[in-house]
C-alpha cells in the first residue's frame, strides 16, 4: 500500500480563496516532499520539509510538517488559475533510500 | 540542460509482445526510480536504484525487470506485455548530498504513455 494518502481527493475553489491540502503517512520519514502535476505532464518539485523542520515557505506555498501525528499539510495562498493541477505528497521512509507518493488531491481554481 | 529524458513517449504493444522503457539523466545523480501512474491510484514505484550496480524492488515490481546500465541510464524491461500494465511511466533521478545519507528532491522526465492491447 501506498505510505502517503492525501486528503481530500479534489478540490475546487474560486481564484484568491486559500487551498489546503493534508497528507498522512505510517511511518517514521527522512523527508516529505510536495510536487504538482499539470495535466498529462511530469511531476515538478514544489517543497521539501525534513522531519526536524516543523514549517516552511516558498512564495505563495506554506507546508507544515507534524512528526507525531504523521502529517503534513500544504497551504496555497491567494490561488491562481495556474495553480490548477494535481499535488502529490511523497516520503522518504527512514532507511529507505526510495520516494513514496500518495495519490494525490486534485485543485480546480475557478475563476 | 535535458534532465531526465524518457524514449519513447507513446508505445501501444499488443499482448505478450516485450519492450524495453529507457531513460537517461545528465545531472550525476544516484538514485534513480521508474513509477507507474494510472488514473486516481497516483504514481506506485516498480523498482528504484539506489546507486550504479544496485537495483531494489518497490511496490509493485511484478511483470518488470530494470537494468542500472550505468550511471546516467535506468531501463524498465516489460518482458510479456499485459494489459493491466497500460499506464503512464515516469523515471525520476535524485541525489545524495556528499556526507549525507538522505536523497534531496526528485527529477521527473515527461513520461511514457503505453498502451497495452
Amino acid at each position: 500500500s501506498q505510505q502517503g494518502e492525501e486528503d481530500p481527493q479534489a478540490l475546487s475553489i474560486q481564484e484568491g480563496e486559500n487551498a489546503t491540502m493534508n497528507c498522512s503517512y505510517k511511518t517514521s520519514i527522512n523527508n516529505l516532499q510536495w510536487y504538482r502535476q499539470n495535466s498529462g505532464r511530469g511531476l515538478v518539485h514544489l517543497i521539501l520539509i525534513r522531519s526536524n523542520e516543523r514549517e516552511k515557505h516558498s512564495g505563495r506555498l506554506r507546508v507544515t510538517l507534524d512528526t507525531s501525528k504523521k502529517s503534513s499539510s500544504l497551504l496555497i495562498t491567494a490561488s491562481r488559475a495556474a495553480d490548477t493541477a494535481s499535488y502529490f505528497c511523497a516520503t522518504e521512509a527512514q532507511g529507505a533510500q526510495k520516494l513514496v507518493f500518495g495519490q494525490g488531491t486534485r485543485l480546480t481554481i475557478n475563476p | 540542460n535535458a534532465g531526465v529524458t524518457q524514449t519513447p513517449k507513446f508505445q501501444v504493444l499488443k499482448t505478450g509482445q516485450s519492450m524495453t522503457l529507457q531513460c537517461a539523466q545528465d545531472m550525476n545523480h544516484n538514485s534513480m526510480y521508474w513509477y507507474r501512474q494510472d488514473p486516481g491510484m497516483g504514481l506506485r514505484l516498480i523498482y528504484y536504484s539506489a546507486s550504479e550496480g544496485t537495483t531494489d524492488k518497490g511496490e509493485v515490481p511484478n511483470g518488470y525487470n530494470v537494468s542500472r546500465l550505468n550511471k546516467r541510464e535506468f531501463s524498465l524491461r516489460l518482458e510479456s506485455a499485459a494489459p493491466s500494465q497500460t499506464s503512464v511511466y515516469f523515471c525520476a533521478s535524485s541525489e545524495v548530498p556528499p556526507g549525507g545519507t538522505v536523497n534531496t528532491e526528485a527529477f521527473f522526465g515527461q513520461g511514457t504513455r503505453l498502451t497495452v492491447v
